[in-house]
């Protein structure tokens, strides 16, 4: 089992729709949540870090259960500057590496 | 957060060839970690490089194809040694940052011919 599982997508949807992306990890050990960002040909940029509690910022949701072992982040109003790869981060302790699913990727049309 | 400025940003070398990337931070970390997006795929680490000791390389990754040196806590290198075309991939590093997030240096996108 691999240890940040993602649906790979792509997720095609128009502008102004919400989206939402989910996430599981296999090491109940992990300790910080992250969802990052990149766009073809960068490097991934950190989108926002997951809380158990919940936490938005703007348009973007993210949510952990550590029961199940799962994170998801949900865009809403999206906008065609949203399109790119959505990568779920799992860290099992502070200044350890990170270890990355395998992304999704998100299209928005106009 | 830390600023990295990696070189080189790409690169096409011939097979057997190597090739060393550089990373320089712009403040001192103590950890540097090192990792391959081949295309399509997502990042796997190489190995984590620790100023003072060697690398600690990840399974499927020894020092004899992937050197790394850490002289100091501002900067590191990374030689992808006798080159194939499976190497051919974005090489990139990486330091921890503030509220947990990691910074990235821009990547090299090396290509083997």
């Amino acid at each position: 089992r691999k240890e940040v599982e993602q649906d790979p997508g792509p997720f095609n949807v128009p502008e102004g729709a919400t989206v939402a992306f989910n996430c599981t990890y296999s090491n109940s050990a992990s300790q910080s949540f992250f969802w990052y960002r990149q766009d073809c040909r960068k490097e991934p940029k950190l989108l926002m870090s997951v809380y158990s509690s919940g936490n938005e910022d703007g348009r973007f949701t993210a949510q952990l259960n550590r029961a199940s072992q799962y994170i998801s982040l949900l865009i809403r109003d999206s906008k065609l500057s949203d399109s790119a790869t959505y990568l779920c981060v799992v860290n099992s302790r502070a200044g350890t590496a990170l270890i990355f699913g395998k992304g999704t990727t998100l299209s928005v049309s106009s | 957060s830390a600023v990295i400025s990696q070189k080189p940003s790409r690169d096409i070398c011939q097979r057997g060839t190597s090739l060393t990337i550089q990373c320089q931070v712009d403040s001192q970390v103590t950890m540097m970690f090192w990792y391959r997006q081949q295309p399509g795929q997502s990042l796997t680490l190489i190995a984590t490089a620790n100023q003072g000791s060697e690398a600690t390389y990840e399974s499927g990754f020894v020092i004899d194809k992937f050197p790394i040196s850490r002289p100091n806590l501002t900067f590191s290198t990374l030689t992808v040694s006798n080159m194939s075309p499976e190497d051919s991939s974005i090489y990139l590093c990486s330091v921890p940052g503030p509220r947990g997030g990691y910074t990235f240096g821009s990547g090299t996108r090396l290509t083997v011919v």
